[in-house]
């Protein structure tokens, strides 16, 4: 199984301020087919997760452009430019390249 | 619009089978391409992905769970049906079914939109 490894477990951030995720893979997540299924999600309190990016740096429909994604390989970042208070929540990076599918451990992103 | 809901027990005993339901709507699972997965989360635990199937009904399991997972489809009711044998105190959590975005038809792309999720306690 490829493990995910997201750190830090908790960013707490000042509003306004940038925050950043790191999720690295125990193995390359690039697919025979030359893409990398890798993919970010966000779950508010309460909430369902929420999809943020796909494929490494595609941000989904309507995401907010302070949200950004990059990485190759193993190694892979979210990043969120501007902290908002609606940013509050986990964060999860998950690889769809291989079965089973896996998720990161999660990282919370609070407010300091 | 897709959307998607779980459906069913909120509370089983040990040993009891697990019986969900999603139901969705905005597209087919007879469609080629299309495929829904589940997937659960511990009370303040991380999201484990369980297993999916594939319009053509092809299936994949988490490999864990995979001795106590079954996942078939109704295409005709638009219901994608999860059970789960044996149940026992730790898997209570909250369990999620998702429309899976794949790509060339069979890579996992993405899981989106997700239903709100069912919270299932086991206990006797």
């Amino acid at each position: 199984d490829i493990v995910m490894t997201q750190t830090p477990l908790s960013s707490p951030v000042t509003l306004g301020q940038p925050a950043s995720i790191s999720c690295r893979s125990s193995q390359s997540l690039v697919h025979s087919d030359g893409n990398t299924y890798l993919s970010w999600l966000q779950q508010r309190p309460g909430q369902p997760p929420r999809l943020l990016i796909y494929k490494i740096s595609n941000r989904f429909s309507g995401v907010p452009d302070r949200f950004s994604g990059s990485g190759a390989g193993t190694d892979f970042t979210l990043k969120i430019s501007r902290v908002e208070a609606e940013d509050v929540g986990v964060y999860y990076c998950v690889q769809g390249t291989q079965f089973p599918l896996t998720f990161g451990g999660g990282t919370k992103v609070e407010i300091k | 619009q897709i959307t998607l809901k779980e459906s069913g027990p909120t509370l089983v005993k040990p040993t009891q089978t697990l019986t969900l339901t999603c139901t969705f709507s905005g597209f087919s699972l007879s469609t080629t391409g299309v495929s829904v997965g589940w997937i659960r989360q511990p009370p303040g635990k991380a999201l484990e992905w369980l297993a999916l199937i594939y319009w053509d009904d092809d299936k994949r399991y988490s490999p864990s769970l995979k001795s106590r997972l079954t996942i078939t489809k109704d295409t005709s009711k638009n219901q994608v049906v999860l059970t789960m044998t044996n149940m026992d105190p730790v898997d209570t959590g909250t369990y999620y079914c998702a429309h899976i975005r794949l790509e060339r038809f069979w890579i996992v792309d993405y899981f989106h939109p997700w239903g709100q999720g069912i919270v299932v306690t086991v206990s006797s």
